[in-house]
């Protein structure tokens, strides 16, 4: 079974930082990964998605990396704001399945 | 578009009574139909998966007679929980898949709690 780890669980980071989060999985057969925010009591805000076959995909101050060699993924948020501050979920499905199997976030915290 | 609904948005029971929790595509067909539990401080753990017009698919350890899923149509999935208990307490979160789609559309979320 997929599994997916989040590095850190949390992040304290002063305002205006560059920051990545990191996202690992254990089987390579991906078919795409998403990162999701979700603030507290709420549901999930889709942020990125990158299909198997991509290698980035950028959103404004966002930008996701995919390498599926090294079973890796990264969330890059460039100069942070308060507004930030969320739980950050990255979320891969497996190639051969249509569910998705989620980490279990970076709790990310953006001090003025 | 893409939009997923979830009613209601919070709902405090009983022990021992049932509930029902409503996903809805808006503005989509929606094939398949996810459901997810997520416990505080922890990520969502998928139930089950349900196409319509068949009986749902539920995730190892998952009760499916006390986890009543119905997707009777493109647009509506239903979740009951049966006889609710304080340990049920948990946020429910539904996601729609359009049809040839392969992105997932998450709902709002529901939060339950059983006294």
């Amino acid at each position: 079974k997929q599994e997916v780890t989040q590095i850190p669980a949390a992040l304290s980071v002063p305002e205006g930082e560059n920051l990545v989060l990191n996202c690992s999985f254990t089987d390579s057969a991906i078919y795409n990964l998403q990162w999701f925010r979700q603030d507290p009591g709420k549901g999930l805000t889709s942020l990125l998605l990158i299909q198997s076959s991509q290698r980035e995909q950028t959103s404004g101050r966002l930008n996701a990396s995919l390498d599926k060699s090294s079973g890796r993924s990264t969330l890059y948020i460039a100069a942070s704001q308060p507004g930030d501050s969320a739980t950050y979920l990255c979320a891969m499905r497996p190639y051969n399945n249509n569910d998705m199997r989620f980490g279990a976030g970076t709790r990310l915290t953006v001090k003025p | 578009g893409a939009v997923v609904s979830q009613h209601p948005s919070r709902v405090i029971c009983k022990s021992g009574t049932s509930v029902k929790i409503e996903c809805r595509s808006l503005d989509f067909q929606a094939t398949t139909m996810f459901w997810y539990r997520q416990f505080p401080k922890q990520s969502l753990m998928l139930m089950a998966t349900s196409n319509e017009g068949s009986k749902a698919t539920y995730e190892q350890g998952v009760e499916k007679d006390k986890f009543l899923i119905n997707h009777a149509s493109l647009t509506l999935s239903t979740l009951t929980v049966t006889s609710a208990h304080p340990e049920d307490s948990s946020f429910y979160i539904c996601s729609a898949s359009p049809r040839g789609d392969n992105e997932q559309f998450f709902g709002p979320g529901t939060r339950l709690t059983v006294l």
